[in-house]
């Protein structure tokens, strides 16, 4: 079955740290791996995909076959990071995404 | 472009009553998919249509819900005899082609009371 594992629900850093919000998977065939963001009273979008293999905003994420993660990275928070961040992931080639549970990010001043 | 439009943005029902839900796909998408959240939980995959074709609808609860996306107009979710555990955050996204980027609407809270 395909599942998306966010094992922290809350996460808070101090401006200037660096972040690392952690996402699990398990897929038995090759997925594709995203990352989306909601920020405050706004719509979800976008953030990275794995193919792209872009850093967007500053964060980066590398897919870990072995692992089976697709953690996301920055090397130093700023304030207007703080947001809701979902980890996703599809059938290569389909449209429809299973999602993880969210971790909410605060970055601190 | 205005975005994917989700009206409207709160609807309260009480038990037993219809719900109906409309997303207005970004101009020029074709391809809308609904979502649900329940109360802390991720988005969960209802059902992906296509002008005038549902093409997967593996989300979707067995009874009392339905989805259509006619060739004019919006996108409908319509849920018959709402219960209290309808109550959720329901999520439209509209891409341009299969496999392309999906687009989010801001969503629309259901509360059953």
């Amino acid at each position: 079955a395909q599942r998306v594992t966010q094992p922290e629900k809350l996460l808070s850093v101090f401006k200037g740290a660096p972040v690392e919000l952690k996402c699990n998977y398990s897929y038995s065939g090759s997925p594709e791996l995203f990352w989306y963001v909601q920020y405050s009273r706004q719509r979800l979008q976008l953030l990275l995909r794995h193919i792209s293999r872009e850093s967007i905003k500053g964060f980066t994420a590398d897919l870990n076959k072995g692992e089976t993660s697709f953690h996301l990275k920055k090397p130093f928070a700023q304030e207007e990071d703080s947001a809701m961040y979902y980890c996703a992931l599809s059938r290569q080639g389909a449209q429809k995404l299973v999602f993880g549970q969210g971790t909410r990010l605060t970055i601190n001043p | 472009n205005a975005g994917v439009m989700q009206n409207p943005r709160h609807l309260v029902r009480r038990r037993g009553q219809e719900a109906r839900l409309r997303c207005s796909p970004m101009k020029g998408h074709s391809h809308v998919y609904w979502y649900r959240q329940l109360p802390e939980e991720g988005l969960k995959f209802m059902v992906y249509l296509q002008k005038e074709n549902i093409i997967d609808e593996s989300g979707m609860p067995k009874e009392r819900f339905s989805a259509e996306f006619p060739k004019e107009g919006p996108s409908i979710l319509r849920i018959q005899q709402v219960v209290r555990g309808d109550s959720a955050a329901y999520f439209c996204a509209s891409s341009p082609d299969r496999g392309t980027e999906a687009f989010f609407g801001q969503g629309t809270r259901l509360t059953v009371v």
